[in-house]
C-alpha cells in the first residue's frame, strides 16, 4: 500500500528558529513530491514541487529536498515567523492522476 | 478572484436531504478533482475528471455523485448522507493531471 507519513504531527517553535519537517513515502517510483501549506479552514497552497529527477527546490526561506532511494523528503524553513504557522502537507504523485497525501505537520511559531 | 472557487463555504444538512457542492476553476485546466479531508486524516481522493470524463472513482459510496458538465465546472451531488461524511470537501484542478494541484478553499459539510 502506498503511504506518506509525516513526522512530527505537531511542532511549536519560537520565532526565528530554523526548522525541518519530515516526510517519508513508500514508493520509490514517484513522479514528483509536492509540499503544500494549509491555513485553518482553507484549501491547500502549493509551496514547492520536486520532480523525480531533481534533488531539491528552493523558494525564499523554504528549501525542500528529495531522496528517492531512502523514500524521504524534508522541508526546511529558515528564520521562522508567526505567519508561517499553518499545517504543512507533503504529497507524492505516482502517476495516473493519483496524488497521495500525508496527514500533515501542524506548525505553530510563537512570537 | 481565486483560481478555484467552491460554493457554499459551509453546509449543514440532514441525513435525508439532497444538496450539491459546486466548484469552478478559472485557470484553463482540463483535470478536476474532489478530495475529502476528515479531521487528522490524510486527504482522500474521491473522483477525478480529465477532459470532462471521469477517470478515477476511488471506491466512493453511491450517495456521492459527481458531475462535470464542462472543463471549468465540477459538482458533487449529495443524498442520504451519514454523519461520518461530515468533513471538508476540497476541489482541485490541474493541467492534464500534472502538478501542481490548485485547490479551492473547500466546503465544510456537517451532516446531522
Amino acid at each position: 500500500k502506498q503511504e506518506v507519513t509525516q513526522i512530527p504531527a505537531a511542532l511549536s517553535v519560537p520565532e526565528g528558529e530554523n526548522l525541518v519537517l519530515n516526510c517519508s513515502f513508500t514508493d520509490s517510483a514517484i513522479y514528483n513530491l509536492q509540499w503544500f501549506r494549509q491555513d485553518p479552514g482553507k484549501g491547500l497552497t502549493s509551496l514547492l514541487l520536486i520532480q523525480s529527477s531533481q534533488r531539491e527546490q528552493t523558494s525564499g526561506r523554504l528549501n525542500a529536498s528529495l531522496d528517492k532511494s531512502s523514500g524521504r523528503s524534508t522541508l526546511y524553513i529558515a528564520a521562522s515567523q508567526p505567519g508561517d504557522s499553518a499545517t504543512y502537507l507533503c504529497a507524492m504523485e505516482t502517476g495516473g492522476f493519483k496524488t497521495i497525501f500525508g496527514a500533515g505537520t501542524r506548525l505553530f511559531v510563537k512570537a | 478572484e481565486t483560481g478555484v472557487t467552491q460554493t457554499p463555504r459551509h453546509l449543514v444538512m440532514g441525513m435525508t436531504n439532497k444538496k450539491s457542492l459546486k466548484c469552478e476553476q478559472h485557470l484553463g485546466h482540463n483535470a478536476m478533482y474532489w478530495y475529502k479531508q476528515s479531521a487528522k486524516k490524510p486527504l482522500e481522493l474521491m473522483f477525478v475528471y480529465s477532459l470532462e470524463e471521469r477517470v478515477e472513482n476511488n471506491s466512493v459510496p453511491s450517495r456521492f455523485s459527481p458531475e462535470c458538465p464542462n472543463s471549468s465546472h465540477l459538482f458533487l451531488h449529495l443524498h442520504t448522507l451519514q454523519p461520518e461524511d461530515s468533513a471538508l470537501y476540497l476541489c482541485a484542478s490541474s493541467q492534464l493531471g500534472g502538478p501542481p494541484l490548485h485547490f479551492g478553499n473547500g466546503t465544510r459539510l456537517t451532516v446531522t
